[in-house]
């Protein structure tokens, strides 16, 4: 167990909905990243935030967001939805900001498994 | 073309074996290396983690990375079934914020 928890484990919905998913942190992480997986493209990045301000971005559309909160919990926003968003999405987090020279150490959760029909 | 590359196998080896499972990259700017081990329908679970060339020993696992090739690989020692899983490299850079880019990962079967 890494000690990161995301709910719900399986999301079933359609095409056009909105649905939020949500992660928290190890006790003491103050980063949290957010990934898609998906058979052909495995894990890409989407974004980052550190201590509740985004830090960098990934290949994340404009239909999905993600902000975390003072308590360093995490929600990931994804609207419009398409059949193509149908994937994993993991949260992981971190004790550093991810920055240069770190060893900084990312603890994945266990994931949302999101279906769109 | 990927920045990373890992051939999705499966590889199917009998327990016992030694198994080698490889990455190449094409970012010459990476300089952190890392195995994670992915069971299925749970999250990735960091393995091995190296910066720069050279080798690395954690039990049954060796971990190497060979700069000038661009090349990366894990060897396990003495497989047992429950290393069946899939097995995902990444990497990083060193300046700046630089993300963590993974490659596709390889499904690894051992046999009883």
């Amino acid at each position: 167990d890494s000690g990161v928890t995301q709910t719900p484990k399986h999301l079933i919905t359609a095409t056009g909905q909105r649905v939020t998913l949500r992660c928290s942190p190890r006790s003491g992480d103050l980063s949290v990243y957010w990934y898609q997986q998906s058979l052909d493209q495995g894990l890409q990045f989407l974004i980052q935030y550190y201590n509740g301000e985004e830090r960098a971005k990934g290949n994340i559309l404009e239909r999905f967001s993600a902000q975390q909160f003072p308590d360093l919990h995490s929600e990931l926003n994804l609207s419009s939805l398409e059949l193509g968003d149908s994937a994993l999405y993991f949260c992981a987090s971190s004790s550093q900001m991810g920055l240069a020279g770190s060893t900084d150490t990312q603890y994945f959760g266990p994931g949302t498994r999101l279906t769109v029909l | 073309q990927k920045e990373v590359e890992q051939d999705p196998g499966p590889l199917s080896v009998p327990e016992g074996a030694i198994v080698s499972l490889n990455c190449t990259y094409s970012n010459s700017a990476f300089q952190y290396f890392m195995w994670y081990r992915q069971y299925s329908r749970k999250g990735p679970e960091l393995l091995m983690y190296t910066y720069s060339s050279g080798n690395k020993e954690d039990g049954r696992f060796t971990a190497q990375v060979d700069k000038s090739s661009k090349y990366i690989s894990l060897f396990i020692r003495d497989s047992q079934p429950s290393d069946s899983a899939t097995y995902l490299c990444a990497m990083r850079g060193n300046t700046g914020f630089q993300k963590l880019v993974f490659g596709t990962g390889t499904r690894l079967l051992v046999s009883p």
